[in-house]
């Protein structure tokens, strides 16, 4: 079974700049989450989607960021224009159907290292 | 609100020694704590969990961790740590009705052969 995938692994682009982050969760899991972890610091909760709507979105820093799950599939966060503040490592993670998710442990990608410079 | 601290930047052990990464939590509410463990140039891994029961949980590669509800803390521990344990360490909390997880900053756990 493969497991949560995000591309691309590495991203360096100029501030003001648009990047979209992907992120393909385990096959059948409603849930995905994103995080992000800047340097040194906690990972912090962003957004939580189930299926394809957004459950909580609390944690978004502000209007520049924009996610998506059209379908309920694959999820994109698009951050748009890049501040050099948003710099950090941005997780995926999945977790199982909505019935079972407080027991149920979440799966993390690898991460994308965004770098604005 | 809930929180992690995980007091300790850097935990250095010698290879074949006890491990133990701290973890403590504040939460509202009944904890469900986690145990993840970031390899180098790797995605963050589930270990092991807290849901209910007993206080002592075993996990992947030889891990446990006891809850301790009295301290609200979540330890991690290994009887006897392998070089290739060296990776940075995040203990993660929930409760019910929130799905999200509040983590800790990480311990960078450095197992000298």
């Amino acid at each position: 079974e493969a497991g949560v995938t995000q591309f691309p692994s590495h991203s360096v682009i100029e501030k003001g700049q648009t990047v979209t982050l992907r992120c393909d969760p385990i096959s059948g899991h409603d849930n995905l989450y994103w995080y992000r972890r800047v340097m040194g610091k906690e990972i912090k909760f962003l957004l939580h989607f189930v299926k394809e709507s957004k459950q909580d979105e609390s944690g978004m820093p502000n209007n520049r960021f924009l996610a998506e799950r059209t379908g309920g599939t694959y999820s994109t966060l698009k951050v748009q224009p890049a501040e050099l503040e948003d710099s950090g490592v941005y997780f995926c993670a999945s977790s199982q159907k909505v019935g079972q998710t407080m027991n149920t442990e979440a799966f993390f990608g690898q991460g994308t290292r965004l770098t604005v410079v | 609100a809930q929180s992690v601290a995980q007091p300790e930047d850097q935990v250095n052990v010698a290879e074949g020694n006890p491990l133990t990464v701290k973890c403590t939590y504040s939460v509202s509410g009944n904890p469900y704590l986690f145990w993840y463990v970031q390899y180098p140039n790797r995605g963050l891994q589930f270990l092991l969990k807290y849901i209910t029961g007993d206080n002592l949980v075993k996990g992947s590669y030889g891990f446990e961790a006891e809850f301790n509800k009295s301290q609200t803390s979540f330890h991690l521990k290994k009887p006897s740590a392998l070089v290739s344990d060296s990776a940075l360490y995040f203990c993660a909390v929930r409760v019910y009705g929130n799905n999200r997880l509040a983590f800790g900053k990480g311990n960078q756990v450095v197992v000298i052969p």
